[in-house]
């Protein structure tokens, strides 16, 4: 799998979007970009991922260049609930297993 | 989306002793895995739990220490043994579910263990 990386942390306003950047400069033709994120001691939420184009859905907004080197996650609304650790992950189908980097620490502030 | 239920939440156990740590999942899946979380750091695979099979681990982990069982496709135990303090770690189970490009993981709320 691809090595990805993503600045330790970053600090947000409640209400401003939250722009989650992540480097993947070795991904291969076959690999996905996931986004999850993980709130205090749970298990790892899953929140987006994509191939090439870029994806919505209800939780945010997936924007992959057009290389595939680089992608960052938009929260549209931060809220204080977003707080969380990060984490991009690229990965193919073949195996199902995804291998985590350390992740954006983001703090959504009043 | 998968539900994954994972048994206990949390334990604290004394050094020497072996928790078995239990998922279910409500639907059928064909992979299984299995992650640790050390203190403060990110999630490292353990091993895939193959349903029928032994389980495949990954570099650093052992079938002694970390034996795993997956006796149908929703279900699969995960045994840390002779714990030490160092076993100390969040364990969490997660699941492939569908495939191509809908293929996701999707993780149980974790085994918080703490090892006196």
């Amino acid at each position: 799998d691809a090595k990805t990386t993503q600045p330790p942390s970053m600090d947000c306003a409640e209400g401003r979007a939250a722009n989650l950047p992540c480097n993947h400069s070795t991904i291969s033709g076959n690999e996905y970009v996931y986004w999850y994120r993980q709130i205090h001691s749970q298990g790892p939420q899953y929140i987006i991922h994509g191939l090439k184009n870029n994806e919505t859905n209800e939780m945010a907004s997936l924007i992959i260049t057009e290389d595939r080197k680089s992608s960052t996650l938009i929260l549209p609304h931060a809220t204080l609930r977003d707080t969380a650790v990060y984490y991009c992950i690229v990965g193919g189908t073949s195996y199902g297993k995804l291998t985590f980097g350390q992740g954006t620490i983001l703090t959504v502030h009043p | 989306s998968a539900v994954i239920s994972q048994k206990p939440s949390r334990d604290i156990c004394q050094r020497g002793t072996s928790l078995t740590i239990q998922c279910q999942v409500d639907s059928q899946v064909t992979m299984m895995f299995w992650y640790r979380q050390q203190p403060g750091q990110s999630l490292t695979l353990i091993a895939t739990a193959n349903q029928g099979s032994e389980a495949t681990y990954e570099s650093g982990f052992v079938i002694d220490k970390f034996p795993i069982s997956r006796p149908n496709l929703t279900f699969s135990t995960l045994t840390v043994s002779n714990m030490s303090p160092e076993d100390s770690s969040i364990y969490l189970c997660s699941v492939k579910s569908q495939g191509g490009r809908n293929e996701k993981l999707f993780f149980g709320s974790g085994t918080q263990l703490s090892v006196l």
